[in-house]
């Protein structure tokens, strides 16, 4: 199965300032089909991205993915206060579908 | 809009089973796919499997083959996973979300406690 590994674990950010959040795959995924969710506490998982760049028409243009392969990146612009929470990538090029463990923003 | 909304919180014993629900409204249930995913403190998320209604047979990754059910029935919009086989590593929250590969939306979850 593809193993995603997310790195940092924690994010330390302040409001306005990026995150750059990197999802990293133990073997290529397949047309680039990974997904990013977004988690608040208390909450289900929410989709923000498909196809590694594709955004939801829900998710705010500041969130944007990219990536290919391997690698794959969630960035977020200026960051607003409900964007605290935790990133999860997600593959689904390959059976079974596989998450990351998650990067969490916090507020600094 | 889909919305899925599951049954509520379960304790179970270990070696039990435990039926979780998920009740779809909006769109045209059957015709998309209903996925399964837990969520517990050490493994993270996991997929547990999948189900299309209207055809359905269920797919499961191998690590739960056997342990897991998954069924639908359309007159009631609602689809169930099984877990039978209870551990304690089993406790952790459910989700049903609609998809098969990308997930959107999801339900709101449901506690599953397996203790003695």
């Amino acid at each position: 199965e593809i193993v995603l590994t997310q790195s940092p674990g924690t994010l330390s950010l302040s409001p306005g300032e990026s995150a750059t959040l990197s999802c990293r795959a133990s073997q290529s995924v397949p047309s680039s089909f990974l997904a990013w969710y977004q988690q608040k506490p208390g909450q289900a998982p929410r989709l923000l991205i498909y196809g590694a760049s594709s955004r939801l028409t829900a998710t705010p243009d500041r969130f944007s993915g990219s990536g290919s392969g391997t690698d794959f990146t969630l960035t977020i612009s200026r960051l607003e206060p409900e964007d605290f929470a935790v990133y999860y990538c997600q593959q689904y090029g390959g059976s079974p579908r596989t998450f990351g463990r998650g990067t969490k923003v916090e507020i600094k | 809009q889909v919305q899925l909304v599951q049954s509520g919180a379960e304790v179970k014993k270990p070696g039990s089973s435990v039926k979780v629900s998920c009740k779809a409204s909006g769109g045209t249930f059957g015709s998309y796919s209903i996925s399964w995913v837990r969520q517990a403190p050490g493994p993270g998320l996991e997929l547990l499997g999948g189900i299309i209604p209207m055809f359905g047979k269920a797919n499961y990754p191998q690590k739960f083959q056997g342990r897991v059910t998954i069924t639908a029935d359309e007159s009631t919009s609602t689809v169930y996973m099984e877990l039978s086989s209870l551990r304690s590593e089993d406790t952790a929250v459910y989700y049903c979300a609609r998809g098969h590969d990308s997930l959107d939306p999801w339900g709101q979850g449901t506690l599953v406690t397996v203790s003695s």
